[in-house]
């Protein structure tokens, strides 16, 4: 069966330090893979997703940057963080076609101070 | 984009008692999921629905997709099905990227 995994699940950062949350997925291959945020209120917000390794789109311009160095592996990073960068991060796959169900990591909650 | 609009915002229900939850979106979809928020804030899956009907257990849901909205029906509540929902869409001809609604916080009091 399919299982994916990110980490850590909780992470307190100073304003301007660094991030890295990785997230990988097991159980298939070539899978869709894409990183949520989800502030302050309830909504999801789709920041990155990736069809292939080394294919990241962007959906929302800001200072987080994703990577896919592998198949199965997907990392969300940041050189300086912002306040505003706090929130509940989701790691998420898919199968690689239209139309399928997507499933969510644990989550990440991330406190910038 | 494609805009996700649920309802009710909030809603408390007795145990026992049975409820329906609306999500309509404004495009056509040819995805479509409804998922469970847990107090940890896993999101659970519980229905992958574009189109029809679905039933588990307590739970079932009815998309119709040409009028562009889903239902989700949660029957006898149990204070373990406290939480947000999310309706989650995806539009016709795009890949996955899901768009979500703002949820329905739902409160089974004992």
């Amino acid at each position: 069966s399919q299982t994916i995994h990110q980490w850590p699940a909780t992470l307190v950062q100073p304003v301007g330090s660094p991030l890295s949350l990785e997230c990988t997925v097991e159980g298939t291959s070539n899978p869709n893979l894409y990183w949520y945020r989800q502030a302050a209120g309830r909504g999801l917000q789709l920041l990155f997703y990736s069809v292939g390794i080394g294919q990241i789109s962007s959906e929302v311009p800001q200072n987080l940057s994703a990577s896919r160095p592998q198949d199965r592996q997907f990392i969300l990073s940041s050189k300086k963080l912002l306040l505003s960068d706090s929130g509940f991060y989701l790691c998420a796959w898919s199968y690689y076609s239209s139309g399928n169900t997507i499933y969510f990591g644990e989550g990440s909650w991330l406190t910038v101070v | 984009g494609i805009q996700v609009e649920q309802s009710p915002p909030d809603l408390i229900l007795q145990e026992g008692a049975n409820s329906t939850l609306r999500c309509n979106f404004s495009d056509s979809v040819n995805n479509l999921q409804w998922f469970h928020q847990n107090p940890w804030g896993q999101l659970i899956n519980l229905f992958y629905i574009p189109s029809g009907t679905k039933q588990n257990g307590r739970l079932s849901a009815t998309t119709v997709a040409t009028e562009r909205y889903s239902l989700l029906y949660i029957s006898s509540s149990q204070t373990t099905d406290s939480g947000v929902y999310f309706c989650a869409v995806a539009r016709q001809g795009g890949s996955e990227k899901l768009v979500f609604g703002k949820g329905t916080k739902l409160t089974v009091n004992p």
